[in-house]
């Protein structure tokens, strides 16, 4: 069955620390991935999105990403952490013409 | 900038209740789309909508159904409410008929507790 994967459910760092949460689909085809993020008490919104071209994406605040088509798997990566980064994040992969699977949530908490 | 709104943040209802959440968008968007959030579960996709009165089943369509008369709107009904819908429910829409490629912006969500 297609799924999308977060294996970190809850991450903790401190501020100025480098970050990466994983992700990994099951898709053999051709597939349209995106990083969402949840800041507390506010829409989910779009943080990045990978659909063809240079596999290394970057986003707003920061972020990048990289889709590892070996691997079927789009990390999300920071280099230095602020405690304005603590929400939850989603990844989300459109594989083939199905609509939006997202996976389960990282909830990341920076502490000052 | 896309405004996604939903008529409710907060509502309790009792089981049985027959339950209607609504939806619209300002950005004349062919695409829109009702999920659940749940800890630990991420999004489930319920319904969505490609057109006017066009919808489709997501992953999880059980004792929910949909509307969309007009293409700002789409509304997600729960025909008799029960315990195990108590989530938060996300509406969101994106652009590009019976494409899915586009961003998919959000709405806040509404938060329904079922008694």
């Amino acid at each position: 069955a297609q799924s999308v994967s977060q294996h970190n459910h809850h991450v903790i760092l401190s501020e100025a620390a480098s970050l990466e949460l994983g992700c990994n689909y099951s898709y053999g085809g051709t597939v349209n991935l995106f990083w969402y993020v949840q800041y507390p008490g506010q829409h989910l919104q779009l943080l990045l999105k990978y659909f063809s071209g240079d596999p290394l994406v970057k986003g707003i605040k920061g972020f990048e990403a990289e889709f590892i088509k070996s691997k079927f798997s789009f990390n999300l990566r920071k280099p230095s952490v602020q405690w304005s980064d603590t929400a939850e994040y989603f990844c989300a992969v459109i594989m083939g013409r199905r609509a939006l699977t997202f996976g389960s949530g990282t909830r990341l908490q920076v502490q000052p | 900038d896309v405004k996604v709104t939903q008529s409710s943040r907060y509502l309790v209802k009792r089981t049985g209740e027959k339950v209607f959440l609504e939806c619209v968008q300002d950005m004349d968007h062919e695409n829109m789309f009702w999920y659940r959030q749940d800890p630990g579960l991420g999004l489930r996709l319920i319904y969505f909508s490609y057109d006017v009165k066009m919808k489709e089943k997501g992953d999880i369509p059980e004792g929910y159904s949909v509307s969309r008369e007009k293409k700002e709107r789409f509304s997600l009904i729960l025909e008799s409410a029960s315990t195990n819908q108590t989530s938060m429910y996300l509406c969101a829409s994106s652009s590009g008929q019976r494409t899915f490629t586009d961003t998919q912006y959000f709405g806040p969500g509404t938060r329904l507790t079922v008694l």
